[in-house]
């Protein structure tokens, strides 16, 4: 089982719609998790963080976490074609007693005027 | 403030010889970690440092080193460098590494030939 799991899409919606992205982890002492958008031919860039169970809302943004079932999701509200690009899910993973930060392989998101 | 900064922003190797990457964290951040990030295998964690020590070590050969310093800006090499080196070199700088955010550099493109 890989440490973190994403769907690699893409994932089209049309201008306006939600997008939801979907993760799963392996480590159930994981405590911090993150979403990063990475345009094509840039770095990834951090768009949420989320610690506890439940929603976090920020602007469109919406991190969802339930740590019982190992999961995260990040919701879009509103889609734009600027919000095209790949959403990666992070979770720092016990290892070695350190943590490490450990990346899904990312979703492709396609939003179409 | 400013950002994570990367040198230098692209390299052309020839196989077998060395590089060196280098990598200056946020202010005030003591940890770094390098990571890998090729179309097939994503980002791929490298190592982490911090406060001059590696806390963690990702499944990479040998080849790959890396240190910090004591104003905790960081240096990777790769020695004997091999096609399938050829990638995207990101690193991260967050305050301490564990549960915490994480920002990147605009990374190093490296080709090796």
């Amino acid at each position: 089982q890989k440490e973190v799991e994403q769907n690699s899409g893409p994932l089209s919606v049309p201008e306006g719609a939600i997008a939801s992205l979907n993760c799963t982890y392996s480590d159930r002492g994981s405590q911090s998790f993150f979403w990063y958008r990475q345009y094509s031919g840039k770095s990834p860039e951090l768009i949420m963080s989320i610690y506890s169970n439940g929603d976090k809302e920020d602007g469109r943004f919406t991190a969802q976490l339930n740590k019982a079932s190992q999961y995260v999701s990040l919701l879009i509200r509103d889609s734009q074609p600027s919000d095209s690009a790949t959403y990666l899910c992070a979770v720092y993973i016990m290892n070695t007693g350190f943590q490490k930060l450990v990346f899904g392989t990312g979703t492709r998101l396609l939003v179409s005027p | 403030k400013a950002g994570v900064t990367q040198t230098p922003r692209y390299l052309i190797k020839t196989r077998g010889q060395q590089v060196t990457l280098s990598c200056s964290p946020i202010s005030g951040h003591r940890s770094v970690s390098w990571y890998q990030q090729t179309p097939g295998q994503g980002l791929q964690f490298l190592f982490e440092y911090f406060s001059e020590t590696q806390r963690n070590k990702g499944n990479f050969p040998g080849r790959f080193s890396g240190r910090q310093f004591s104003n905790s800006r960081s240096e990777m090499n790769v020695s004997t460098l091999e096609l399938g080196d050829s990638a995207l070199y990101l690193c991260a700088s967050s305050l301490q590494g564990t549960n915490t955010e994480a920002f990147f550099g605009q990374g190093t493109r490296l080709t090796v030939v």
